[in-house]
């Protein structure tokens, strides 16, 4: 899991502004995924992306944008239009077929003020 | 969609005991069922994980067990030790040819084991 990596750790925002949260793997894994972590809760799926260009919508995904224009990298956008961003937003990757253990990043803390 | 149910929320067992956690899913498609266990502030790590096409899966001192027909899998720890204190989380998702729907999560047990 060493090879997947979040920016920044914390991150402190204004209310109404967008920020966008930066995930990197090296692990040559074709799906990536974003899941929001809230206390006392389980993780909820937000986007993810099965390959390159193309992604789908999780559970959660109103407020939130994503890209996949590089198979490393897939950044999640929070724009002004989520209610409650508030939270801990996990990045994870997985193989496609085989193994389909997924690997989860460290995590972006974010707090709007 | 998926729907994963778990408990107990909050776990306390004295050291060398075993702990059980149980989790129930909802939707038949779902074929694998990883169990995840996260320190305070840390990522997720992956204990153990199943697929449907097997009934129970061991790794030392974790099992894992799955029922099909109920809908119901659980995880067991035996001869617990202090670190073991955690929240472990199951999930639930389906996998068809290529990649994953992503996971659902259940909401999470807090086990403590008091010395």
């Amino acid at each position: 899991d060493g090879g997947i990596t979040q920016s920044p750790k914390y991150l402190f925002r204004k209310e109404g502004q967008n920020v966008t949260l930066s995930c990197e793997q090296n692990l040559n894994h074709d799906a990536m995924y974003w899941y929001r972590q809230d206390p006392g809760q389980g993780l909820r799926l937000i986007y993810y992306s099965q390959i390159v260009n193309d992604f789908q919508k999780g559970d959660i995904a109103e407020g939130y944008s994503v890209s996949r224009e590089k198979k490393e990298s897939f950044p999640l956008t929070v724009t002004s239009a989520q209610k409650n961003p508030t939270a801990f937003y996990l990045c994870a990757s997985s193989q496609t077929g085989g193994r389909n253990e997924q690997f989860f990043g460290p995590g972006t803390r974010l707090t709007v003020l | 969609g998926e729907n994963v149910e778990q408990h107990p929320s909050t776990l306390s067992v004295q050291e060398g005991d075993s702990a059980v956690i149980k989790c129930t899913y909802s939707d038949s498609a779902s074929n694998y069922f990883p169990w995840y266990k996260q320190e305070l502030g840390k990522r997720p790590q992956l204990i153990i994980d199943i697929r449907s096409n097997v009934g129970e899966k061991k790794d030392q001192r974790i099992a894992v067990t799955l029922n099909k027909t109920a809908k119901h899998f659980s995880l067991h720890i035996t001869e617990t030790q202090p670190e073991d204190s955690a929240v472990y989380f199951c999930a639930a998702t389906s996998y068809s040819g290529g990649g994953a729907d992503g996971l659902t999560f259940g909401k999470g047990t807090h086990l403590i084991i008091q010395p």
